[in-house]
């Protein structure tokens, strides 16, 4: 099954309220990374926090990482309408050939006007 | 330049039809990706670059062969694929091997008849 699961399959929210996602994943990992993609197009790349790091910030981004729990989770403060996307955690497992990253299932957000 | 272009943006071909799809950054990266997106489905990997060698193959039936001409160009091309290969195929670039952030194009959408 896939490295990474991604909790909720779907969110939707008001415009101005805070949105979380969370991820879990199998193995030990090198980092995790979250990228969104909006319908139909590339992904973006939003942070990449690493194995030794428990919380980073971007702008409205908070990521969490609890490697003992095996999870992380991704939080948009303040959303917007444009932060309607899907989002996905991509982890680099821990002794794998670099390069391969596998992606959670990930999390639809649909954030309301 | 932080941009990785595909072409086509949108391909339609037959199953006895020979097409390739095409990458180019130049933002000097020399690791190089391609993905397969089926419709509500997370990203693939199919094929890591690296310094345009092949470094990671996953298991990807022979009727998709990838090609790294030079650091700045990404093909893949198609000959004999099945209905069940049309998706999305994005590709990607990164500085090096993981854990450098990927950077994704915009994807072509392709339909096997």
């Amino acid at each position: 099954s896939q490295q990474g699961e991604e909790d909720p399959q779907a969110l939707s929210i008001q415009e101005g309220e805070n949105a979380t996602m969370n991820c879990s994943y199998k193995t030990s990992i090198n980092n995790l990374q979250w990228y969104r993609q909006n319908s139909g197009r590339g992904l973006v790349h939003l942070i990449l926090i690493r194995s030794n790091e428990r919380e980073k910030h971007s702008g409205r981004l908070r990521v969490t990482l609890d490697t003992s729990k095996k999870s992380s989770s991704l939080l948009i403060t303040a959303s917007r309408a444009a932060d309607t996307a899907s989002y996905f955690c991509a982890t680099d497992a821990f002794r794998t050939n670099a390069g391969k990253s596998t992606f959670g299932d990930g999390t639809t957000l649909t954030v309301k006007p | 330049d932080t941009e990785v272009t595909q072409t086509p943006k949108h391909l339609v071909m037959g199953m006895t039809n020979k097409k390739s799809l095409k990458c180019e950054q130049h933002m000097g990266h020399r690791a190089m990706y391609w993905y397969k997106q089926k419709a509500k489905k997370p990203p693939e990997l199919m094929f890591v670059y690296s310094y345009e060698k092949l470094s990671i193959n996953e298991s990807v039936p022979s009727r998709f062969s990838p090609e790294c001409p030079n650091s700045s160009l990404l093909n893949l091309h198609l000959h004999a694929l099945q209905p069940e290969d049309s998706a999305l195929y994005l590709c990607a670039s990164s500085l090096g091997t993981a854990p450098y952030e990927q950077y994704f194009g915009p994807g072509t959408r392709l339909t096997v008849t």
